[in-house]
């Protein structure tokens, strides 16, 4: 257990469909990220909130969409994805702030499959 | 833009031996993290190396940082079958987690 969780581990969509993913830490960090894990390619940093701020937006199709209500809870809102966007989406956490050099800690992931 | 590459992209290896799995980089950095990733499972963190000749050990595995060649590595010695899993190196940039990922070496170790 790395103190980020994200639900629901699994997700089967509609290219129709709307739907979220969660992200939840209390490590007390101050900055949350996404990042999509595809078969065969590097991870992908998608988005970076530092103090509930986005601060990086990767070039995401607009398909994606970020929320961070507060520094505890980053969400990924989902509408007429394609096939291709199915992947792992990873959330992570980090200190932040003036602690830096600090590793991200990682949540188990959201298995996204479009269909 | 910053490229990070691993290899092998895959590793097999008897228990017992040694081998050593090299990640590059392109551009200036002193942050360098390595993570284990086991199937269907998230990131664990394993190494932060933070300056140029940084090393780290914890059991089995070593990890290096020469940031002048951009290059860092992680060296395992004595495999047994539980160090099997996939291996990422990251290259942080910019804001302290804005990481940079390799593609990961899958290291199997057989019996």
């Amino acid at each position: 257990e790395t103190g980020v969780t994200q639900t629901p581990r699994h997700l089967v969509m509609g290219m129709t469909n709307k739907k979220s993913l969660k992200c939840e830490q209390h490590l007390g960090h101050n900055a949350m990220y996404w990042y999509k894990q595809s078969a065969k390619k590097p991870l992908e940093l998608m988005f970076v909130y530092n103090f509930k701020e986005q601060t990086e937006n990767n070039s995401v199709p607009s398909r994606f969409s970020p929320e961070c209500p507060n520094s505890s809870h980053l969400f990924l809102h989902l509408h007429t994805l394609q096939p291709e966007d199915s992947a792992l989406y990873l959330c992570a956490s980090s200190p932040q702030g003036v602690v830096l050099n600090t590793e991200a800690f990682f949540g188990q992931g959201t298995r996204l499959t479009v269909v | 833009e910053l490229k990070v590459e691993q290899n092998p992209l895959f590793l097999s290896m008897q228990e017992g031996k040694n081998y050593t799995i090299y990640c590059n980089y392109s551009t200036t950095s002193d942050r360098l993290y390595w993570y284990r990733q086991d199937p269907g499972k998230s990131l664990e963190s394993l190494f932060v190396l933070l300056s140029n000749g940084a090393v780290k050990q914890e059991g089995r595995l070593m990890a290096s940082l020469d940031t002048k060649a951009r290059l860092s590595t992680l060296h395992i010695t004595a495999a047994v079958h539980d160090l099997s899993a996939t291996y990422f190196c990251a290259v942080g940039t910019g804001t302290a987690s804005k990481l940079t990922f390799g593609t990961g070496t899958r290291l199997q170790v057989t019996l």
